[in-house]
C-alpha cells in the first residue's frame, strides 16, 4: 500500500498571500488529520476531517481552514500568510475504527514565509 | 485537558546503553498514549500504544514503555541503544476523537 502523499514538499511564499497544501491518504482510510510544527510550538493539531466532514478542530485562526473530498483526499488552506506560519505541515490519516488507531503520517510540506 | 510533558529536552546516550525518555501526562480519565519518532527528514513513525489492555507495551525496534498510574508516567526504554536510534522522540496523548497532543519531543543522540 502506498503511504499518505503530501503535495508540494516544500513551498516558499510571501506575507499577505493564501497557500494550499494537498494530502491523498493511505487508500481505504477515511480520517484526515492536519498538524502544524514549528520549532517554538512543537507539533500543533489543526484539525480533523472524517467523511467530508470537519470532526476536530485545534486552536488556530479562522485563517487556516481544510475541506475533504470523497475520495478521502484532503487540502488544508491558510490565508493572508504570515511570517509567523512557516512550518512543517503534517498530514496523518487513520481508518478511524476506533479512536486508538494508528495514525500514518506523511513526510510533510515545508511553507516557509519570507 | 489530557497533555503531556516529556521532563528531558536532549538526552545522550553510549551505543549499547540503555535508553529512557521520561514522559508525564495528564488527564481526567484513562487516556491512549502514545510514542512517535521522527527521523531527520522523514515522517513521524508510531513506535508504541497504550490503550489499557496491557500496562507494559512492547513497540518496534526493541522499544517498550510501562503505563504506571499512580506516578502519571510512560516512559520509554530501550536495554540497548544503536547508532539508529538516534532522532527525535514524542510522547503523544489522545486529546479526543482522533486530534492527538504532543510533548515537546526529546531528542536522542547516540555516541560510538
Amino acid at each position: 500500500k502506498a503511504g499518505v502523499t503530501q503535495t508540494p514538499r516544500y513551498l516558499i511564499k510571501t506575507r499577505g498571500q493564501q497557500v494550499t497544501l494537498s494530502c491523498s491518504p493511505i487508500s481505504g482510510h477515511r480520517s484526515v488529520s492536519w498538524y502544524q510544527q514549528t520549532p517554538g510550538q512543537g507539533l500543533q493539531f489543526l484539525f480533523e476531517y472524517f467523511s467530508e466532514t470537519q470532526r476536530n478542530k485545534g486552536n488556530f485562526p479562522g485563517r487556516f481552514s481544510g475541506r475533504q473530498f470523497s475520495n478521502s483526499r484532503s487540502e488544508m488552506n491558510v490565508s493572508t500568510l504570515e511570517l509567523g506560519d512557516s512550518a512543517l505541515y503534517l498530514c496523518a490519516s487513520s481508518s478511524r475504527t476506533s479512536p486508538d488507531n494508528e495514525q500514518f503520517f506523511g513526510p510533510g510540506t515545508r511553507l516557509t514565509v519570507l | 485537558a489530557q497533555s503531556v510533558t516529556q521532563l528531558d529536552s536532549h538526552v545522550s546516550v553510549s551505543e549499547g546503553t540503555p535508553v529512557l525518555l521520561r514522559c508525564n501526562y495528564s488527564s481526567s480519565y484513562s487516556p491512549s498514549l502514545f510514542w512517535y519518532v521522527q527521523h531527520p527528514n522523514k515522517g513521524l513513525q508510531l513506535l508504541l500504544k497504550y490503550t489499557s489492555a496491557a500496562t507494559l507495551v512492547k513497540g518496534i525496534n526493541g522499544f517498550e514503555a510501562e503505563f504506571k498510574k499512580s506516578e502519571t508516567s510512560f516512559h520509554l526504554t530501550k536495554p540497548s541503544a544503536h547508532m539508529s536510534d538516534a532522532a527525535e522522540y514524542f510522547c503523544v496523548v489522545n486529546l479526543s476523537g482522533y486530534a492527538l497532543n504532543f510533548g515537546k519531543g526529546t531528542s536522542l543522540l547516540v555516541t560510538p
